[in-house]
Formats: C-alpha cells, sequence, structure tokens
C-alpha cells in the first residue's frame, strides 16, 4: 500500500521568501510518480509539478522545484520568491502504476499562508 | 480553467432526497475519478472509470452511485445520505493507459448533507 506524509499542517512564509513544504512516502512499486497540486479557496486542484520515479534530475517547473530524495522517500516542494497568491492547501501525492488509470494516493496537505 | 467542470458547485440535500453530481471534460481523456474531501482528512478515491468501464471502486457504500455513459461525461448519484457525507467531491480525468499522468480537477461540488 502507498502511504503520503505530510507533517506541516499551516506554514507561514514572508512574501518573496521561499518556503519548502515537506512530503515523505512509502510504497513497493519500483516504479511511481510524485505530484504536487495546489488548492486555492475556491476549491479546484491545480497541478503544480511531477517527479518520475526513474528521472535523474529533480523538477523544476518556474518558481517551483521538487527536491527529490529518493534513498530518503522525500519529494519536498520548494517555492522561491513566494507571492501573495500562493496562499493556498498544498497536496503532495503518489501515483500507483495502473494501466487503466492513475490513482494518486494524496497527503494531508500543508497550509501555506503568505505574509505581505 | 483546467477543461473539466463540475455541477452544481454547492448542493444541499436532505437524508432522504435524491440528487446527482455532474461532471464534464473537455480534454479528449479516457479515465474519470471521483475524489472525496472532507475536513481533515486526506483526499479519498471513490471511483475510477477507464473507457467507461468502472476499473476501481474503494468499498464505497451503496448510497453513492457512479454512472459513465461516455468518455466525457461521469455522474455520482446520491440517495440516503448521511450527515457525515458532507464534503467536497472532485472529479478528474487523465489520458488512459499511461498509469503515471497528471489528473486534471475540476473544482468541485460542495455537499451538505442535512
Amino acid at each position: 500500500a502507498q502511504k503520503i506524509t505530510q507533517t506541516q499542517p499551516g506554514m507561514f512564509v514572508q512574501e518573496k521568501e521561499a518556503v519548502t513544504l515537506d512530503c515523505t512516502y512509502d510504497t513497493s512499486d519500483p516504479s511511481y510518480g510524485l505530484f504536487w497540486y495546489k488548492q486555492p479557496s475556491s476549491g479546484e486542484m491545480i497541478f503544480l509539478i511531477y517527479q518520475g520515479s526513474y528521472d535523474q534530475q529533480n523538477a523544476t517547473e518556474g518558481r517551483y522545484s521538487l527536491n527529490f530524495q529518493k534513498a530518503r522517500k522525500s519529494a519536498n516542494l520548494v517555492i522561491s520568491a513566494s507571492q501573495l497568491g500562493d496562499s493556498a492547501m498544498y497536496f503532495c501525492a503518489m501515483s500507483r502504476n495502473n494501466n487503466a488509470g492513475n490513482m494518486l494516493t494524496f497527503g494531508g496537505g500543508t497550509r501555506l499562508m503568505v505574509k505581505p | 480553467e483546467t477543461g473539466v467542470t463540475q455541477t452544481p458547485r454547492h448542493l444541499v440535500m436532505g437524508m432522504t432526497n435524491k440528487k446527482s453530481l455532474k461532471c464534464e471534460q473537455h480534454l479528449g481523456h479516457n479515465a474519470m475519478y471521483w475524489y472525496k474531501q472532507s475536513a481533515k482528512k486526506p483526499l479519498e478515491l471513490m471511483f475510477v472509470y477507464s473507457l467507461e468501464e468502472r476499473v476501481e471502486n474503494n468499498s464505497v457504500p451503496s448510497r453513492f452511485s457512479p454512472e459513465c455513459p461516455n468518455s466525457s461525461h461521469l455522474f455520482l448519484h446520491l440517495h440516503t445520505l448521511q450527515p457525515e457525507d458532507s464534503a467536497l467531491y472532485l472529479c478528474a480525468s487523465s489520458p488512459q493507459g499511461k498509469g503515471l499522468e497528471k489528473l486534471f480537477f475540476g473544482s468541485g461540488t460542495q455537499l451538505s448533507v442535512l
């Protein structure tokens, strides 16, 4: 069974500073994917970044980067130059390799609050 | 706009009512999902449809009945719900057969059961 753990229920960051949101995972699958989603108060889940388990380099997407440490089973999200609009819930998720569909297992989320 | 539209955005229903949640995707995907998001709990996968066939049912009570008439539409029929079923219900879609693709989510239906 897969498990995702996000140990920070809430985080504060000063505008324009960088912040790291923690995510650890557990799986017995040799191949898996790790995702980060952002959920603003409007409710929709917005895809941010993806890391494949066999990818050699850490994923980056604009101000988002994923600090992937496979041996430690961690996939932390780093947001650089925080903006007020970054205030939201952030979810780490892991995919189960299944040709029929992509079953994501989610962590409990971290609420990020950006201070002006 | 993610290309996945859910209606209604908000729904209040009594325990004896019957209602349906609707999801429509315009992305050409072949897999669709229902997730439940309760307060203080991780998102829970409820159902997965791939090519209009149900491929996953995570021990969801029978008072929730999914329907996928075609690859673009997904419904969740609700009847005799309980107050603990109050939650945000999220629909998602993805390409089928490519296990590690990202999911595209709708904005959800916020359900309150009185």
